[in-house]
């Protein structure tokens, strides 16, 4: 069965400052990966997703994520947030089989003026 | 803009009563999903349908819970009777699956649960 951990579950940022989340994953086969974004109250966005080909991932708002296989890591960027990104993010992976998500825990962005 | 619609945004009920959440899905997708959201477990797969024919809800109490599609521009999720443990943010997705092919999932904006 898939997995995903999110290591960090608050992170605080300064606003400009460039923001790093890590997700880790666990599945037997070429995964389907996710990064969703959840703002209070609110559901859940997506930000970007990674099926196959470029390893570098560009997605919406000026995030973007990069596969590593060797490592089992979906980590998420962003190079200059701005107060608005403070929200939660979750990672999901997805298995062929079934098409379901399994999420991690989420991060919790806050970020500074 | 499409969107997915879940109504009610909000519920407050007291332990033992019915209650029903409900979803629209974006038009033309042929796949809903059912999440929960709790502090302590997360986001949890319920269940899911395609076609409207129910895939999967092995994450689904079933003694309480049921989920079902009247049609392709309805799903439902009702809990009988409700606990105070299902206290929660159940959220609605869907998506569209082609052959072969992972289907994004969108979701709706949630239905805030409170069982007293």
């Amino acid at each position: 069965a898939q997995s995903v951990t999110q290591p960090d579950i608050h992170i605080t940022v300064s606003e400009g400052a460039s923001l790093e989340l890590r997700c880790n994953y666990s599945y037997g086969a070429t995964p389907y990966l996710f990064w969703y974004v959840q703002s209070p109250g609110q559901g859940l966005q997506l930000l970007l997703k990674y099926f196959s080909g470029d390893t570098l991932v560009q997605g919406i708002k000026g995030f973007e994520a990069e596969f590593k296989r060797s490592q089992s890591s979906f980590n998420l960027r962003k190079p200059s947030v701005h107060w608005s990104d403070a929200a939660e993010y979750f990672c999901a992976v997805g298995a062929a089989a079934g098409n379901k998500l399994t999420f991690g825990g989420g991060t919790r962005v806050l970020v500074k003026p | 803009d499409a969107r997915v619609t879940q109504t009610p945004r909000h519920k407050v009920t007291e332990m033992g009563q019915e209650v029903t959440m409900r979803c629209q899905p974006i038009l033309g997708h042929n796949t809903v999903f059912w999440y929960r959201q709790t502090m302590m477990q997360g986001l949890e797969l319920l269940a899911y349908f395609r076609n409207r024919a129910p895939l999967d809800d092995s994450g689904m109490p079933k003694d309480r819970f049921s989920a079902e599609m009247p049609d392709a521009t309805l799903a439902t999720l009702k809990i009988q009777p409700s606990e105070p443990r299902d206290s929660a943010v159940y959220f609605c997705a869907s998506g569209l699956t082609t052959s072969g092919g992972w289907e994004t999932q969108y979701f709706g904006p949630g239905t805030r649960l409170l069982v007293l």
